[in-house]
């Protein structure tokens, strides 16, 4: 079955910029979405179809994708910007969420 | 608003099944496709499976394939989702999340999402 691995955590200072990555099999070929979600909340979509950002999301948020690796980039980052982040792909016509990556903004 | 209310928290024993709900509001309901996914206890996302619009077309993670029915009625904008033969490893949050799907198939991601509702299986 198809597999999304992501890193379990990363830091980073506020005002910073940090990239999450989600690695799986010709990844590049799928379209990517980026999922965040904080404790105790239900999930968001952050990004759809490689980079496109649903209205209401911040500009600071941004999505690509390549080869194997999709790539979140949250630029200036901000406290409310800790949560857990899940990538998702679809293959053969079934939903495969990353492993998930939880941000610390410290 | 657009919401999807979902259904309240369940406990159950293993062995049985349980159905959840989750109704729609605010658009239209037969022109988004619904979703299922849950969450164990500090555990991350799983998807489970997707129903089209009209209710005729499902598809189910292998994993769940002979236990998960899901269905939806157009005339109360509801979507049940059933598991059956329940286990320990299913207490979970289940969560439904509606997504646009253009005619030529083009995924717009899971942009509205229910409140969850937490499945407890004990004996």
């Amino acid at each position: 079955s198809y597999e999304l691995a992501q890193p379990p955590s990363v830091s980073v200072s506020p005002g910073q910029t940090v990239s999450i990555t989600c690695s799986g099999n010709n990844l590049g070929n799928k379209y990517a979405y980026w999922y965040q979600q904080k404790p105790g909340q239900s999930p968001v979509l952050l990004i759809y179809q490689d980079t496109k950002r649903p209205s209401g999301i911040p500009e600071r948020f941004s999505g690509s994708n390549s080869g194997n690796t999709a790539t979140l980039t949250i630029s200036g980052t901000q406290a409310m910007d800790e949560a857990d982040y899940y990538c998702l792909a679809w293959d053969s016509n079934t939903g495969v969420f990353g492993t998930g990556t939880k941000v610390t903004v410290l | 608003q657009v919401q999807l209310v979902q259904s309240g928290a369940e406990v159950t024993e293993p062995g049985a099944s349980v159905k959840l709900s989750c109704k729609a509001s605010g658009y239209t309901f037969n022109t988004y496709y619904m979703h299922w996914v849950r969450q164990a206890p500090g555990q991350g996302l799983e998807w489970m499976g997707i129903i089209n619009p009209g209710g005729d077309s499902t598809t189910y993670a292998q994993r769940f394939q002979g236990r998960l029915t899901m269905t939806r009625d157009t005339s109360t904008s509801t979507v049940y989702m059933e598991l059956s033969g329940l286990r320990s490893e299913d207490t979970a949050v289940y969560y439904c999340a509606r997504e646009y799907v253009d005619t030529l198939t083009y995924q717009f991601g899971m942009d509205v999402w229910g409140q969850g509702t937490t499945v407890t299986v004990s004996s």
